[in-house]
């Protein structure tokens, strides 16, 4: 099975900061396709998940700028920046390359 | 606009069966693959199921294979996840999803 290991686990982070979120997996995410099929997710309070980001750079219809993802084979960014209250949650990795699908343990971002 | 609706969850006894059911709208559901992830209390996100959009070929986990089958009846844009032996462990929000978009959750608690 790919791990995925995502750190920090949490962040704290005043509003209008940038963060950057890491997540390695333990093998590379590249597909017989040469897409690499790592996605970004957040869930808020409560809130079922949400993706950001999909093919490690791509942003999702309505996800503000802010956010960017970097990465190939088997190291991967996800950088937030000028944070805003709302971006808060809980941010997953996510790899579909191979079977069985598996996710990063999140970060969870808190606002100081 | 993209919905998906799961419902079906309930409290059953270990051993038991359950049946969810998570209905599409607001794109052509014959044309993606479908997955059921599940995120056990304060817990991360596991995958579950995955099937292909012809409903021809379907994916599990080891720990869930041989006791859940995921199914999809595209007349009627429908997901269904049949878990038998249910477990205390199978104690989670499932969702439904094409990563894209996501349902609302449905709690399946699992206990005497």
């Amino acid at each position: 099975d790919v791990v995925m290991t995502q750190t920090p686990p949490s962040l704290s982070v005043a509003i209008g900061q940038s963060v950057s979120i890491s997540c390695k997996s333990s093998q590379s995410l590249v597909y017989s396709d040469g897409k690499t099929y790592l996605h970004w997710l957040l869930q808020s309070s409560g809130r079922s998940p949400k993706r950001l980001i999909y093919q490690v750079s791509n942003l999702d219809s309505g996800v503000p700028d802010r956010f960017s993802g970097t990465g190939s084979q088997k190291d991967f960014t996800l950088k937030i920046s000028r944070v805003e209250a709302k971006d808060l949650g809980v941010y997953y990795c996510a790899q579909t390359t191979h079977f069985p699908l598996t996710f990063g343990s999140g970060t969870k971002l808190e606002i100081k | 606009e993209v919905q998906l609706v799961e419902s079906g969850g309930g409290l059953v006894q270990p051993g038991r069966s359950l049946k969810l059911s998570c209905v599409a709208s607001g794109f052509t559901f014959n044309n993606y693959w479908m997955t059921w992830i599940r995120q056990a209390p304060g817990k991360g996100l596991e995958w579950v199921a995955s099937i292909t959009n012809t409903g021809g070929s379907t994916y599990y986990p080891d720990s869930v294979k041989g006791r859940f089958t995921i199914s999809r009846d595209n007349a009627k844009s429908t997901l269904y996840l049949q878990m038998n032996s249910l477990r205390s462990e199978d104690t989670a929000t499932y969702y439904c999803t094409r990563f894209a978009y996501w349902g609302q959750g449905t709690l399946v608690t699992v206990s005497s």
